[in-house]
């Protein structure tokens, strides 16, 4: 079945740093690839999506590149703030059978320290 | 535009009660969707419903019962609350249900089965 990878957490970065948090899949057919965000005691929102091979997404500052190559979908952000400690959950969508099937990866803390 | 509302925000249970939480949207989104959210898990799809009076299993179904009369609401109900369901359960919606759609998620149910 389709899977998500991403990087154990937590990842602790000093503001302005740069950040990368990788995420890779598993899918039969052609996935969408998402990045979702959970702040402290919310419900995950939309941070940016790709639909198809060699999309950027991007928002907020943070970058995403579907390589269907590496069957990829890597988090970057130049310069991270104290803001920007959360939770990323890396997912994917098919369409399979007529149903829709999303699967999320276990999420990735990051902590960003002044 | 309230979005996804979740009720209760926190619920304790005894072994062997039962009890519904309710979930709403007022964004006209046909697919709606149940998860629970376990540490070091991720997300994992308990029920979701493609329109009103349609209703599917995901991943994680047993214990779970739902049901769809209305686009707007979508309620999860415990038969019979044991241990293992304490967990954070998040409600969310998307237009079609397709792969590209975005979820849109509420705050979530935060459940203690005594």
């Amino acid at each position: 079945g389709d899977s998500v990878t991403q990087m154990e957490g937590p990842v602790t970065l000093s503001e302005e740093a740069f950040l990368t948090i990788n995420c890779t899949y598993t899918a039969t057919g052609y996935p969408s690839l998402f990045w979702y965000v959970q702040y402290p005691g919310e419900g995950l929102q939309l941070l940016l999506k790709a639909t198809k091979a060699d999309d950027k997404g991007s928002n907020k500052g943070f970058e995403a590149t579907y390589r269907k190559e590496t069957t990829s979908f890597h988090l970057e952000k130049g310069s991270v703030q104290v803001s920007d400690s959360a939770v990323y959950f890396c997912a994917l969508s098919t369409t399979s059978g007529g149903s829709y099937i999303p699967t999320f990866g276990r999420g990735t803390s990051l902590i960003v320290h002044p | 535009n309230a979005g996804v509302t979740q009720t209760p925000k926190f619920q304790v249970l005894k072994t062997g009660q039962s009890m519904t939480l309710q979930c709403a949207q007022d964004m006209n989104h046909e697919y709606m969707s149940w998860y629970r959210q376990d540490p070091g898990m991720g997300l994992r799809l308990i029920h979701y419903s493609v329109g009103a009076g349609i209703t599917d299993q995901g991943e994680v179904p047993n214990g779970y019962n739902v049901s769809r009369s209305t686009t707007e609401d979508f309620p999860l109900r415990l038969l019979s609350a044991a241990p293992s369901q304490t967990s954070v359960y998040f409600c969310a919606s998307s237009y079609y249900g397709t792969s590209t759609d975005t979820q849109y998620f509420g705050p979530g149910t935060r459940l203690t089965v005594l």
